[in-house]
């Protein structure tokens, strides 16, 4: 089965700075789709980005971007001029093929504090 | 459109009685799944529903977990004669599968289930 690692329990940033937050996953699989996901304190799990490994270009969302290692199957979110509602548990996801299963493996998660 | 929606948010019971958690995904998404999610830990796959297909029961920890799950409607994670151990939040989450989609998951808010 895939394996997802979030290597890193807690990170904090300063507000205005920058966090990355890193995500390691085992797959013999070439194409696949991998999420970053966040879960503030009131629970509900919200998308922020997503990366088709068929795509070579690092995907972007407004402050958040990701930098996708495909050969070292690496795949880090980077968070630009933090807020203070960044603060959240960040879950990376990794899902299969939809010919294989459709199956979503989460990593741990990554809590950030974010420091006014 | 409404999102993956979750009844109760929040259930009390004792210790040995049954508890029916609810889950409507979004219209139209053919593929559900449960997760459990014990206090500041990641996510735990329960089981999965795509479509008529049989389902993926490979996450159920025991004979007390069950689901199911009409056509592609509303789903219902039963759990017999609950243990403390069994307090957790329970996430649903519902998806898209087909060619051209986004495929990401959509969560619902969760139900928190406390075994007293």
């Amino acid at each position: 089965a895939q394996t997802v690692t979030q290597s890193q329990p807690e990170m904090s940033v300063q507000e205005a700075e920058t966090v990355t937050l890193s995500c390691t996953y085992d797959t013999s699989e070439s194409d696949y789709y991998l999420f970053w996901y966040k879960q503030p304190p009131s629970r509900q799990m919200i998308l922020v980005i997503r990366q088709e490994a068929y795509k070579q270009q690092n995907a972007t969302e407004n402050r958040f971007s990701v930098n996708f290692q495909k050969a070292a199957k690496s795949f880090s979110l980077k968070i630009s001029d933090s807020q203070l509602g960044d603060a959240a548990m960040y879950f990376c996801a990794y899902r299969t093929p939809p010919n294989t299963g459709n199956q979503f493996y989460f990593g741990t998660g990554t809590s950030l504090t974010v420091i006014p | 459109g409404a999102g993956v929606s979750q009844s109760p948010s929040n259930k009390v019971t004792e210790k040995g009685k049954d508890v029916e958690l609810r889950c409507d995904p979004i219209s139209g998404h053919t593929a559900l799944y449960w997760y459990r999610q014990r206090l500041g830990q990641g996510l735990e796959f329960l089981i999965y529903f795509q479509g008529n297909s049989a389902p993926d029961k490979s996450g159920l920890p025991s004979d007390r977990f069950s689901a199911e799950r009409t056509g592609e409607s509303v789903s219902t994670l039963t759990i017999q004669r609950t243990q403390q151990e069994d307090s957790a939040v329970y996430l649903c989450a519902s998806s898209l599968p087909l060619a051209g989609s986004s495929y990401e998951q959509y969560f619902g808010p969760g139900t928190r289930l406390t075994v007293t």
